[in-house]
């Protein structure tokens, strides 16, 4: 089992490109998150999904986007990238009140 | 606004002893905590939850909670160079579906 994946592993984007991050889960949690964390930060996060179908914003949810395409994966979209969207972005998935973090994806905005 | 604090070290041990991870938290009404432990470059790895007040051992770790005080600590007994690495506290609010909130860190360093 790969638990929770996510691509790319890595991107730059100039300012206003838009970009989507995927996330796939092979452990059938009905929850998924995605967070980021920046440096000297802990995780903020952006959006979640309790369930297939649903989506609600977290902490910082301003400049994204997010799908829940079924139970395995949950996209997260930057419309219009911008600098300060710059961050290691984490996905996870949640069986219950625990959660298990995907490799990361960082991206710099220039 | 709900926080988690954390000190953001470096806490440094020399190998063998017990490290001592603390972090408090603001919302009285949290129900669950947890630890991850994050090395460099890499994403977070669940250690340990705990759900009730006193201590819960797990080989080297234990976490203790004292909800009156709004505190939950880590111990790593027998301290290794492995275990350097940056732990985050984390705390679930308890008026979401598992939304967690995550103190931002402290790194901690293993001396041989």
């Amino acid at each position: 089992n790969a638990g929770v994946t996510q691509t790319p592993k890595f991107q730059v984007l100039k300012t206003g490109q838009s970009m989507t991050l995927q996330c796939a889960q092979d452990m059938n949690h009905n929850s998924m998150y995605w967070y980021r964390q920046d440096p000297g930060m802990g995780l903020r996060l952006i959006y979640y999904s309790a369930s297939e179908g649903t989506t609600d914003k977290g902490e910082v949810p301003n400049g994204y986007n997010v799908s829940r395409l079924n139970k395995r994966e949950f996209s997260l979209r930057l419309e219009s990238a911008a600098p300060s969207q710059t961050s290691v972005y984490f996905c996870a998935a949640g069986g219950g009140e625990t959660q298990y973090f995907g490799p990361g994806t960082r991206l710099l905005v220039l | 606004q709900k926080e988690v604090e954390q000190n953001s070290g470096p806490l440094s041990v020399p190998e063998g002893a017990i490290a001592s991870l603390n972090c408090t938290y603001s919302d009285r009404g949290s129900q669950s905590f947890f630890w991850y432990r994050q090395y460099s470059g890499k994403s977070p790895e669940l250690i340990m939850f705990i759900y009730s007040n006193g201590d819960k051992e797990d080989g080297r770790f234990t976490a203790q909670l004292n909800k009156a005080s709004q505190y939950v600590s880590l111990l790593i007994r027998d301290s290794q160079p492995s275990d350097s690495a940056t732990y985050l506290c984390a705390v679930n609010l308890v008026d979401s579906s598992y939304k967690l909130i995550f103190g931002s860190g402290t790194r901690l360093l293993v001396r041989p």
